[in-house]
């Protein structure tokens, strides 16, 4: 059963907007980790955050986890066009190679 | 490059057919996993290899099978038995085992129904 919800599922943004995506889990978990997906393509890993981590920064990339409240935060600044893109967050566990992939936020960016 | 090759890019299913697609890897990567995609959906894992020879069904293995004869290849057959077989499937792998790693991702394999 997927365990990742996202919230929105779809945010439309203008040029140099920053756009912030939620990430919502139920048990605890070893990481937690983001990808983009342009349309019919495959998905890119972008960043991934351990439990024990609280930020983490890549380039234009925030992404924050807390624990307590079981949900992370994907915060892309000063977007861009080409940001333009589905985003997933996917939980890994300490047990088994799986990860559980949320249903995504749809973004788009409008120049 | 290294990276990961599917193919066909599109392939159709008539009834009562099995069709493979195909996945291979350059990474010398240990695991790979298979993932069906439904319209605005996630990902929902089918089966999953964490080293030749070996293979766990995912959550959703039903109608599906996989061998994994060599590091670099693991084959999905979706076979007659699956109902709803229109979708995307991605192909993944990552260096070792365990969940702490990214995925690598190829670029899917669209399925239809003739």
């Amino acid at each position: 059963s997927q365990q990742g919800e996202e919230d929105p599922q779809a945010l439309s943004i203008q040029e140099g907007e920053n756009a912030t995506m939620n990430c919502s889990y139920k048990t605890s978990i070893n990481n937690l980790q983001w990808y983009r997906q342009n349309s019919g393509r495959g998905l890119v890993h972008l960043i991934l955050i351990r439990s024990n981590e609280r930020e983490k920064h890549s380039g234009r990339l925030r992404v924050t986890l807390d624990t307590s409240k079981k949900s992370s935060s994907l915060l892309i600044t000063a977007s861009r066009a080409a940001d333009t893109a589905s985003y997933f967050c996917a939980t890994g566990y300490n047990q088994g190679g799986k990860l559980i992939f949320g249903q995504g936020t749809e973004l788009s960016v409008k120049p | 490059d290294g990276g990961i090759t599917q193919s066909p890019k599109y392939l159709f299913r008539k009834e009562g057919q099995n069709v493979t697609l195909s996945c291979e890897q350059n990474l010398n990567h240990d695991a790979m996993y298979w993932y069906r995609q439904d319209p605005g959906q996630g990902l929902r894992l089918i089966y999953y290899s964490q080293i030749v020879n070996d293979f766990q069904k995912g959550d959703i293995a039903e109608g599906y099978s996989v061998s994994r004869e060599k590091k670099e290849s693991f084959p999905l057959t979706v076979t007659s038995a699956q109902k709803n077989p229109t979708a995307f499937y991605l192909c993944a792998s990552t260096p070792g085992q365990g969940a702490s790693q990214p995925q690598h991702f190829g670029d899917g394999t669209r399925l239809s129904i003739l």
